[in-house]
């Protein structure tokens, strides 16, 4: 399966601020996601990163707090904007192709 | 909402042990089933997918059954490289319109013990 970085591996960031995680994909996939992760619990998705058009957000997540790019079959962004010390937590970066979906590394934000 | 239900664990080992996780989903229209495997601060891997008729690779053995909207992944002869936490994943879609997304269980935890 294609090999996914993602960019910073962790921060620590002050409420009130906007942290924004890179997500590389070694090849082109169909799909592109962000989930989080948070202590102690399973993933949760955040949104279908759609490649030229908006991102497509679960139940509970918007975009102007989790705005997202996907320029490319790639690349995607995932920008954390006006953190709060609940948005602590995993981001991870996921794509699938085929019947298959794997992961990234994974963000680990700290907000204090 | 859909969910899966997974056994709470934690699940303490011996090496050599025969260890089973059972996994129940919400979701009668859901497509297709996996085992993934979660390392401690890592991402989670794919161990395995489930087909209904069974699937066995190596150690691991996974079951399906749709009637029952249940899923079970069996390893034999635990290794402590097997210690980590599992997760049951289903493939499916809300509606009938809506695309096809992972529901994640909350994992179960094993630990292999020399």
């Amino acid at each position: 399966s294609a090999v996914i970085s993602q960019k910073p591996s962790r921060d620590i960031c002050q409420r009130g601020t906007s942290l924004t995680i890179q997500c590389q994909v070694d090849s082109q996939v169909t799909m592109m996601f962000w989930y989080r992760q948070q202590p102690g619990q399973s993933l949760t998705l955040i949104a279908t990163a759609n490649q030229g058009s908006e991102a497509t957000y679960e139940s509970g997540f918007v975009i102007d707090k989790f705005p997202i790019s996907r320029p490319n079959l790639t690349f995607s962004t995932l920008t954390v904007s006006n953190m709060s010390p609940e948005d602590s937590s995993i981001y991870l970066c996921s794509g699938r192709e085929y019947n298959e979906q794997f992961f990234g590394p994974g963000t680990r934000l700290t907000v204090l | 909402r859909k969910e899966v239900e997974q056994d709470p664990g934690p699940f303490n080992v011996p090496e050599g042990a025969t260890v089973a996780f059972n996994c129940t989903y919400s979701n009668s229209a859901s497509q297709s089933f996996f085992w993934y495997r979660q390392d401690c601060r890592k991402e989670p891997k794919l161990l395995m997918s489930v087909y209904s008729s069974g699937n066995e690779d190596g150690r691991f053995t996974a079951q399906l059954n749709r009637a029952s909207q249940y899923i079970s992944l069996l390893i034999r002869d635990s290794k402590l490289s097997d210690s980590a936490t599992y997760l049951c994943v289903v493939l499916g879609r809300d509606s009938g319109a809506g695309s096809y997304q992972l529901t994640f269980g909350k994992g179960t935890k094993l630990s292999v013990i020399p």
